[in-house]
């Protein structure tokens, strides 16, 4: 079955500068590749995500980038803010009506600080 | 968009005593949903897969006769949590999968159910 690995597990950088969260995935056969964002005893909120039939995708501030060769994907925040303060997590899975179930990297803590 | 509710958002139960968990998609039919659960500071993980109309589908180490699940109808699945006691105590998770655009399938999440057994 997939296996995702997230990378770093923690990240703290100063208000404006940039933030990046790597992952790995294991199962050539997945196509579909989300992040999002969990507050503090909320659900997890999708900020952008990415198909295997795309290399790159931005949303303002924030880009997603695929290597499906290299079976990995990464999350880039620009000019990060300090409620960008959060726990990332990234996803995969297979994307279809069947659908299989994503499955999720352990996550990352984000904090910005002013 | 897309909108998945759960109901309760907060569920505080004795132990040997037995909850429900209503997942449901507000405006979009679901063939598929999944239960996740998370434990503090820890990532999401997925326990069952929910199909319409047929039993769910468990994943290794998950107890199907503890964490009973039902997909009656395409906008609705419900967990059970039978006989609860304290180490079930965590934040559950459902999502559904649904078509956009005619065309495209997305999952979709609800806003979780904490529950905590005393």
């Amino acid at each position: 079955g997939e296996n995702v690995e997230q990378h770093p597990s923690t990240l703290s950088v100063q208000e404006g500068d940039s933030a990046v969260i790597k992952c790995t995935y294991s199962d050539s056969a997945s196509n579909y590749f989300p992040w999002y964002k969990q507050e503090l005893g909320k659900g997890p909120q999708l900020i952008i995500d990415i198909r295997s039939n795309v290399g790159e995708k931005k949303d303002q501030r924030i880009a997603v980038t695929l290597n499906k060769t290299a079976k990995h994907f990464s999350l880039h925040i620009t000019e990060t803010q300090p409620e960008d303060s959060a726990v990332y997590f990234c996803a995969a899975s297979l994307l279809n009506q069947a659908g299989t179930a994503l499955i999720f990297g352990k996550g990352t803590t984000l904090s910005v600080s002013s | 968009g897309a909108v998945v509710s759960q109901h309760p958002s907060r569920v505080i139960c004795k132990s040997g005593t037995s909850v429900k968990i209503e997942c449901r998609s507000l405006d979009f039919q679901a063939t598929t949903m999944f239960w996740y659960r998370q434990f503090p500071k820890q990532s999401l993980m997925l326990m069952a897969t929910s199909n319409e109309g047929s039993k769910a589908t468990y994943e290794q180490g998950v107890e199907k006769d503890k964490f009973l699940i039902n997909h009656a109808s395409l906008t609705l699945s419900t967990l059970t949590v039978t006989s609860a006691h304290p180490e079930d105590s965590s934040f559950y998770i459902c999502s559904a999968i649904g078509v956009t655009s005619g065309v495209t399938y997305e999952q979709y999440f609800g806003p979780g159910t904490r529950l905590t057994v005393t």
